[in-house]
């Protein structure tokens, strides 16, 4: 059984810019939770997605959003990049109350 | 919301010995507590876990206990091995449902040989 894919592993962008982050949970798993993982900081949750809603969102500006598909999948999408949002992006799906998480997207802002 | 707190965030070990991590919590209805372990450039992943209807649970040379009243639970590793070298995170979960996970700054665990 695959485990939760992310795409692209690794990107480097610039200031200012927009990024796309992409997220296909385990087969059968129609949640999925974004986590930022930044230096020192642990994992701070993003958001929440099940069937297609978003259902919680943590403590992070509007320009982080994101959207699920109906296939369960899920895109992050950050605005306005920020040197500080330079972290790595985890994405997680759930059996019952277990995550599994993703390898995770690797951004940094120049 | 929920704040979790985890000490410490480094620890330094020879094989063979014990490591313990502590992890206390704020919101007295989390009801779930999973460990995770991330090993250097890889995926988190669930290692053990406790409802709050345990006060102990063990998988072979892992443990973790919890102290409802206290607000604490910790992580116990015995015999370490260069292998469980690694950093872990501790969570707190309130509900029946994953929803949203309140974790530790993480704890970097270093076994030497």
């Amino acid at each position: 059984e695959a485990g939760v894919t992310q795409s692209p592993t690794h990107l480097i962008k610039t200031r200012g810019q927009q990024v796309t982050l992409r997220c296909s949970p385990i087969s059968g798993h129609t949640s999925v939770y974004w986590y930022q993982q930044a230096l020192g900081l642990g994992l701070q949750f993003l958001l929440w997605y099940d069937e297609g809603e978003e259902r919680n969102r943590g403590n992070f500006p509007p320009r982080f959003s994101g959207r699920q598909f109906p296939n369960y999948s899920s895109e992050l999408n950050v605005n306005a990049l920020e040197l500080e949002d330079s972290a790595l992006y985890l994405c997680a799906s759930s059996s019952g109350l277990k995550a599994f998480f993703g390898q995770g997207t690797r951004l940094t802002v120049v | 919301g929920e704040n979790v707190e985890q000490h410490p965030s480094t620890l330094s070990v020879q094989e063979g010995d014990s490591a313990v991590i502590k992890c206390t919590y704020s919101d007295s209805a989390s009801n779930y507590f999973p460990w995770y372990k991330q090993e250097l450039g890889k995926r988190p992943q669930l290692i053990i876990d406790i409802r709050s209807n345990v006060g102990e649970k063990k998988d072979q040379r892992i443990a973790v206990t919890l102290n409802k009243t206290a607000k604490h639970f910790s992580l116990h590793i015995t015999e370490t091995q260069p292998e469980d070298s690694a950093v872990y995170f501790c969570a707190a979960l309130r509900g029946s449902t994953l929803g949203r996970l309140y974790f530790g700054r993480g704890t970097q665990l270093t076994v030497w040989p």
